[in-house]
């Protein structure tokens, strides 16, 4: 299966500030995504962000808020926006791999720790 | 909607337990399921998937069924080691969309 790094791996920010996460794969693919997972809990789609397009945001996540690039088949970046304590999670990217045969499934990246002071 | 339901935990076992975790889900149409695990500090490893009906998922001496008429999908491992002690997942998938259980912690003892 494809090969997914993610950038940083964890950081501490303050309140107000942004901070982009990169998330690259060593493959092309079509369809990538982006979770976050609050302390304790599941897994919750942001967006799904695939290249030539807009990203699609699931409800509750809005665009201003989480910016989202995908400029190629391999890579892509979400930002955290004016952040408050509340967007203190682990923020992973997923891919469905094409040459895993299979596109029902999804394998992540290492996860990117967020914590907001 | 689709949903995932799976037990609470955390589950405390001795190591070289038997391990079940219970999954159960609603969803339209027939999908895909899965069992991800989340090792301390990890992103989610897929563990195993089926894809129709009565399908057995199978990896690192963990098993899962795909029963349609139960809605279900335990994970099962005969004999647990401490290095089983992680977060798992159970989720579907109905059409290029992940639905997640809300995880079940696991810790084994030796």
């Amino acid at each position: 299966s494809a090969v997914i790094s993610q950038k940083p791996s964890r950081d501490i920010c303050q309140r107000g500030t942004s901070l982009t996460i990169q998330c690259q794969v060593d493959s092309q693919v079509t369809m990538m995504f982006w979770y976050r997972q609050q302390p304790g809990q599941s897994l919750t789609l942001i967006a799904t962000a695939n290249q030539g397009s807009e990203a699609t945001y699931e409800s509750g996540f809005v665009i201003d808020k989480f910016p989202i690039s995908r400029p190629n088949l391999t890579f892509s970046t979400l930002t955290v926006s004016n952040m408050s304590p509340e967007d203190s999670s682990i923020y992973l990217c997923s891919v469905e791999d094409p040459l895993a045969g299979a596109t029902d499934t999804q394998y992540f990246g290492p996860g990117t720790r967020l914590t907001v002071l | 909607g689709d949903s995932v339901t799976q037990m609470e935990g955390p589950v405390t076992l001795s190591e070289e337990a038997f391990l079940t975790i219970n999954c159960t889900y609603t969803a339209t149409g027939y999908p895909s399921l899965f069992w991800y695990v989340q090792y301390p500090g990890e992103g989610l490893q897929l563990l195993l998937k089926a894809t129709k009906a009565d399908d057995k998922g199978s990896n690192k001496g963990f098993e899962a069924t795909y029963r349609k008429e139960t809605t279900s999908f335990h994970l099962e491992k005969g004999s647990v080691q401490v290095s089983d002690s992680a977060v798992y997942f159970c989720a579907l998938n109905a059409g290029n969309m992940l639905t997640f259980g809300g995880g079940t912690r696991l810790m084994v003892k030796p």
